[in-house]
C-alpha cells in the first residue's frame, strides 16, 4: 500500500510571502490531519478533516492558515503572509477512521523555513 | 478526556544495553494506546499498539503492555542497536503529543 504522500518536500520563503503545501493521504483513508512540528517539540494538531468536512481546526491560525480537502481526497494547507515563527516541519497523516483502533500513517512532512 | 505522560530525555544508552521508556496514561475508559517513532528528517512511524487492558504490542524487538492496574504503557527492548537511535512518542489517541523521548545508543 502506498504511503501518505508530500509535497514539497523542502521550502524556504520569505516573511510575508504566501507558500502552499500538499498532502494525498492513504486510499480510502477518510480522515486526514494536517500537523505543525517545531524542532525539538512533538507534533502539534492544525486541523483535522472528516472525508471533506472539517472536524476539529480550533488550533489552526485562522488569520494566516487555511486548509482544504474538497473532493475528501488530497489537501491543500496555505499560509499567507508567512512569518518567521511558521518555520516547521508540516506533517500529514491520515487514518481509516476517526478514532477506534487504527492509529494515524504520516507522511514525511514539508519542511518550512522562513527567512 | 484523555492524556498521557511520557518520561523526557533525552536518554543515551551503550549497544546492547536494555531500553525502558515511561509512558502513563489517564482516561476516562481504556483507549487504545500506541508507540510512534521518529527518525531524523522523517514523519512519525507508527511502532507499535495496543488495544484494551493486557494486550501487549510488539514490532521490531520492541514491546509495550497496556496494563490497566497501573495505567501504564512502558516501551521495553531487550538489546538496542544505534540504528533505534530516534525520537520515540507515547499517544493515547487524542491528537496532543508531547515533546517525546529522544534516545541515543552509541556504539
Amino acid at each position: 500500500e502506498a504511503g501518505v504522500a508530500q509535497s514539497p518536500r523542502y521550502k524556504i520563503i520569505e516573511k510575508r510571502q504566501s507558500v502552499a503545501f500538499w498532502c494525498n493521504p492513504i486510499s480510502g483513508h477518510a480522515t486526514l490531519y494536517w500537523y505543525q512540528q517545531i524542532l525539538g517539540q512533538g507534533p502539534k494538531l492544525l486541523i483535522q478533516f472528516q472525508n471533506n468536512g472539517v472536524v476539529d481546526d480550533s488550533q489552526l491560525p485562522k488569520d494566516r492558515f487555511s486548509a482544504e480537502r474538497l473532493k475528501g481526497v488530497d489537501s491543500t494547507l496555505k499560509i499567507q503572509p508567512a512569518k518567521l515563527e511558521d518555520s516547521a516541519v508540516y506533517l500529514c497523516a491520515s487514518s481509516p477512521a476517526r478514532g477506534g483502533n487504527y492509529g494515524y500513517t504520516f507522511g514525511s512532512g514539508t519542511r518550512l523555513t522562513v527567512v | 478526556g484523555n492524556s498521557v505522560t511520557q518520561m523526557e530525555g533525552p536518554v543515551t544508552l551503550s549497544e546492547e544495553a536494555f531500553l525502558t521508556i515511561n509512558c502513563t496514561y489517564t482516561a476516562t475508559g481504556y483507549p487504545s494506546l500506541f508507540w510512534y517513532v521518529q527518525y531524523p528528517g522523517e514523519g512519525l512511524q507508527l511502532l507499535l499498539k495496543a488495544t484494551k487492558a493486557d494486550d501487549k504490542g510488539s514490532n521490531k524487538g520492541f514491546e509495550a503492555t497496556y496494563r490497566k492496574e497501573t495505567t501504564s504503557f512502558h516501551l521495553e527492548k531487550g538489546s538496542v542497536q544505534v540504528s533505534d537511535s530516534a525520537v520515540y512518542f507515547c499517544d493515547g489517541q487524542n491528537f496532543v503529543f508531547g515533546p517525546g523521548t529522544r534516545l541515543s545508543v552509541l556504539p
